[in-house]
Formats: structure tokens, sequence, C-alpha cells
């Protein structure tokens, strides 16, 4: 139980593309999501927390124009890094829980701007 | 002073041997404990939780806590070469943090054959 899963799984674009990642709670309802990028060798930098129907709570230093976080459901929260730069590249990775539960990540998204 | 802090590593044991990890926080109203086990270029897996003080076993992994000392530990029974990964201890805040986790730097453990 207790499956997330992030889609794609791998971005390579161009500067300026935005790109748009998805996480799925596939068998449970999430109650909250949660967004994270991980340079390498580096621990997890939690960049936004969200409520399904509720604006996204941003952490301090992340810019809410740039990541755009829209969660529609119960079960699927999206990440939009919009014109997107180079230094946007990063390992993004979504988590989800329900309730008190733990939370639970999804594989990761890779993301490479050239 | 960082909120959550693991043993600097890396730690490196032989198979068969038990493997140490050890994590203090700062944040005397934290309610719920987590270690992660996250293999390079992929993401953090849930091994274990624990929210009350004593010992939580499962398996070869035992997850021990402390309130008072605000100390939280895992230990890994006969280690093998695929438990070699960076362990993340997180510690999750009561009230209304939304189940925010706050996360160490992690310990780089390598089990050598």
């Amino acid at each position: 139980g207790a499956v997330v899963s992030q889609h794609p799984s791998w971005v390579i674009c161009k500067s300026g593309t935005s790109v748009k990642i998805e996480c799925r709670s596939l068998d449970f309802q999430a109650t909250t999501m949660f967004w994270y990028r991980q340079f390498p060798k580096q621990s997890l930098m939690l960049m936004a927390t969200s409520n399904e129907g509720s604006k996204a709570t941003y952490e301090q230093g992340v810019e809410k124009d740039k990541f755009l976080i829209n969660h529609a459901s119960l079960t699927l929260s999206t990440l939009t890094v919009t014109s997107a730069h180079p230094e946007d590249s990063s390992f993004y990775i979504c988590s989800a829980n329900q309730d008190v539960q733990p939370q639970h990540f999804g594989d990761g998204t890779r993301l490479s701007i050239l | 002073q960082k909120e959550v802090e693991q043993n600097s590593g890396p730690l490196s044991v032989p198979e068969g041997a038990i493997a140490s990890l050890n994590c203090t926080y700062s944040d005397r109203g934290s309610q719920s404990f987590f270690w992660y086990r996250q293999y390079s270029g992929k993401s953090p897996e849930l091994i274990m939780s624990i929210y009350s003080n004593g010992d939580k076993e499962d398996g070869r992994f035992t997850a021990q806590l402390n309130k008072a000392s605000q100390y939280v530990s895992l230990l890994i029974r006969d280690s093998q070469p695929s438990d070699s990964a960076t362990y993340l201890c997180a510690v999750r805040a009561g009230g209304t943090s939304y189940g925010k986790l706050t996360f160490g730097q992690g310990t780089i453990l390598t089990v050598h054959p």
C-alpha cells in the first residue's frame, strides 16, 4: 500500500520552456502533498506543501510564480516549473500522506534544462 | 544550529555487522520520527516510523526513541551490501504543521563484503 506515482521520471528541455510534473497517490487519498527538490549530494529541500482545494504554502525563498502548484483532487498534485532555466535543473520529488500517516515518496523527476 | 542532526559519515561496516545510525533533534514538540533510505539517484523509501519512547523492531531494523534526550537511532543487524545507501532521519512536529518533515543531512552507509 501507500504508492505514490510521479511522472515524468526524466525531462530534458530548452531554456524558457515550462515543465509540468504530476504526482498521484494510487491507493490512498492524500490529505497533503509535498514538493521537494534535491541537488547532488545534498539533503531534500522542501519547496511547498499543498492541501486539496487550497493554495499551496511555499517555503521561504521559493518563488511561487516560478513553481506553480495545483492540488486539484485528493489523489493528484502538479508542479509546473515556468520558464525554466538551467539553474532550475534538479531532482524534484513529491510525497504524500494521509492524515497522520508517514509521507511516502514518488520516484522523482530529474529535470535538465539546456 | 541544525534542527535535525545526524552522525557524520560516511559509515563503513563489514557485512554481517551491526550498523548504528544516530539522530538528534531540537524541537521538543516533535511527535513523529522516521527513517528513510535513499539509494543514489533514487527517491527516499520509508524504513521505519516510531512515535513513542522505546524500541521498535521490524526485521533487521530497530528504531530507538528517547524523547527526553531528543534522540532517535536506527540499528541495522546483519548488515548486507544492499543496505549501502544514504539514511535520512526525519522529524515531524505536532500542531498545525500539516505533516511537514524536517530532515537531517543524511548518513552515508557502506557495507563492504
